[in-house]
């Protein structure tokens, strides 16, 4: 299995453009995580989904970011307006639904530079 | 609720043994871990272990669990140039689906 994907790794846009993050868990995980990453917050989790529905958003900033999981193999996370403070490194991660300690499997994340 | 504290950065030597800390509030936690980051990457889990148990080796890696504490721990024997990463400790609370995440240890090791 390729893992957990994302696209882009990197983004570079001016505020107020619109960004969208794209990522494709695990085949076969049903469980998929979006999480933002930055040096003074640290991880923090955005909003996780269940079978394609959204589970948890409490973590979402606020209104400007949106994510939509269509189908079991695609997820997006969209930031409209961007703003400076939203540069950081987020990371999609997927798992299983089965007991035990289930391992999140993280994506390589997609670097965002808002400017 | 969850609230995972780590002390920031450690240097060691190549060949030492690196230990790192973390400290946990929520005594309902199930399951703990260690992921480490590594450059440019996602985190990739380490180990883990069950709120039941105190210690738990995995070829170099040990980790120790003090309950009573809430205090985790890595133990990295013959620490190598490779392992040289940011770890995080996470934990998972009973019936919850969320990990809370530690910032993170950096650590450095020096040939």
């Amino acid at each position: 299995d390729a893992g957990v994907i994302q696209s882009p790794r990197h983004e570079v846009t001016e505020m107020g453009q619109e960004v969208t993050l794209r990522c494709k868990p695990i085949s076969g995980h049903d469980y998929l995580f979006w999480y933002r990453q930055t040096m003074m917050r640290g991880l923090e989790l955005l909003i996780y989904f269940n079978n394609n529905v959204p589970i948890d958003d409490s973590g979402m900033p606020e209104d400007r970011f949106s994510a939509k999981m269509p189908n079991a193999s695609f997820s997006t996370l969209k930031i409209q307006p961007s703003e400076p403070r939203d540069s950081a490194v987020y990371f999609c991660a997927s798992r299983t639904s089965s007991g035990g300690a289930v391992e999140q499997y993280f994506g390589p994340g997609t670097r965002l530079t808002v400017t | 609720g969850e609230d995972v504290e780590q002390s920031l950065f450690l240097s060691v030597r190549e060949g030492d043994s690196s230990v790192i800390n973390c400290t946990y509030t929520d005594s309902s936690s199930t399951y703990l871990y260690w992921y480490k980051q590594e450059p440019g990457a996602g985190l990739q889990l380490l180990t883990y272990i069950f709120s039941n148990m105190d210690m738990k080796q995995d070829q170099r890696l040990t980790v120790l669990l003090n309950k009573k504490d809430k205090h985790l721990s890595l133990r990295i024997a013959d620490t190598q140039t490779g392992d040289s990463a940011i770890y995080f400790c996470a934990e998972r609370l009973y019936g919850n689906n969320r990990l809370a995440f530690g910032k993170g240890n950096q650590v450095v090791v020096i040939p």
